[in-house]
């Protein structure tokens, strides 16, 4: 059973649109939440960490957490030709013993 | 401040043969986790060294080990290498125990082909 699922894509937007990339999770105890970002032949990089139900913004990204429908999404405003990579959601469970990482979502942004 | 450092990048084995892994993690960082990722499966957690000592290991057979030394420098060996082990290793280093919620940093990964 797979703990963190994410739809893989490809997810493609104009640019200058926003792109919103979505995450469920199984685990109803997790508490913490985080997008990575993968370019094409690059390791992960972190873009976002959330702990609390609500927004988070920064910049032009927002994680927007919803514990009681174990949901969690990363909003990219005014999309980038650079922002097009895999998006990784992962998930560390209630146990906080290892990060469960989705299959990323791939996000193209059309110029 | 150097990143995380993988070696090799790229590999290629028979079935098999074995295979080692380093990672050298950030200055400072204490952790050091595995992880494999292939298209299909996504990032798959290996195990998670830390001051020496492994903490967490993930749902991968025994051909698979690993270890960290003083200096937080971390191997990882695959013994008799199948078809469906070639993918993408990548380490991640963090300052304390990653389920702690603290950033991950990836290296550049091995890339491991088995033929």
């Amino acid at each position: 059973q797979k703990e963190v699922e994410q739809n893989s894509g490809p997810l493609s937007v104009p640019e200058g649109a926003i792109a919103s990339l979505n995450c469920t999770y199984s685990d109803r105890g997790s508490q913490s939440f985080f997008w990575y970002r993968q370019y094409s032949g690059k390791s992960p990089e972190l873009i976002m960490f959330i702990y609390s139900n609500g927004d988070k913004e920064d910049g032009r990204f927002t994680a927007q957490l919803n514990k009681a429908s174990q949901y969690v999404s990363l909003l990219i405003r005014d999309s980038q030709p650079s922002d097009s990579a895999t998006y990784l959601c992962a998930v560390i469970e209630w146990t906080g013993n290892q990060f469960y990482f989705g299959t990323g979502t791939s996000l193209t942004v059309i110029p | 401040k150097a990143g995380v450092t993988q070696t090799p990048r790229y590999l290629i084995k028979t079935r098999g043969q074995q295979v080692t892994l380093s990672c050298s993690p950030i200055s400072g960082h204490r952790s050091v986790s595995w992880y494999q990722q292939t298209p299909g499966q996504g990032l798959q957690f290996l195990f998670e060294y830390f001051s020496e000592t492994q903490r967490n290991k993930g749902n991968f057979p025994g051909r698979f080990s690993g270890r960290q030394f003083s200096n937080s420098r971390s191997e990882m060996n695959v013994s008799t290498l199948e078809l469906g082990d070639s993918a993408l290793y990548l380490c991640a280093s963090s300052l304390d125990l990653a389920g702690l919620g603290g950033e991950l940093f990836f290296g550049e990964g091995s890339r491991l082909t088995v033929l």
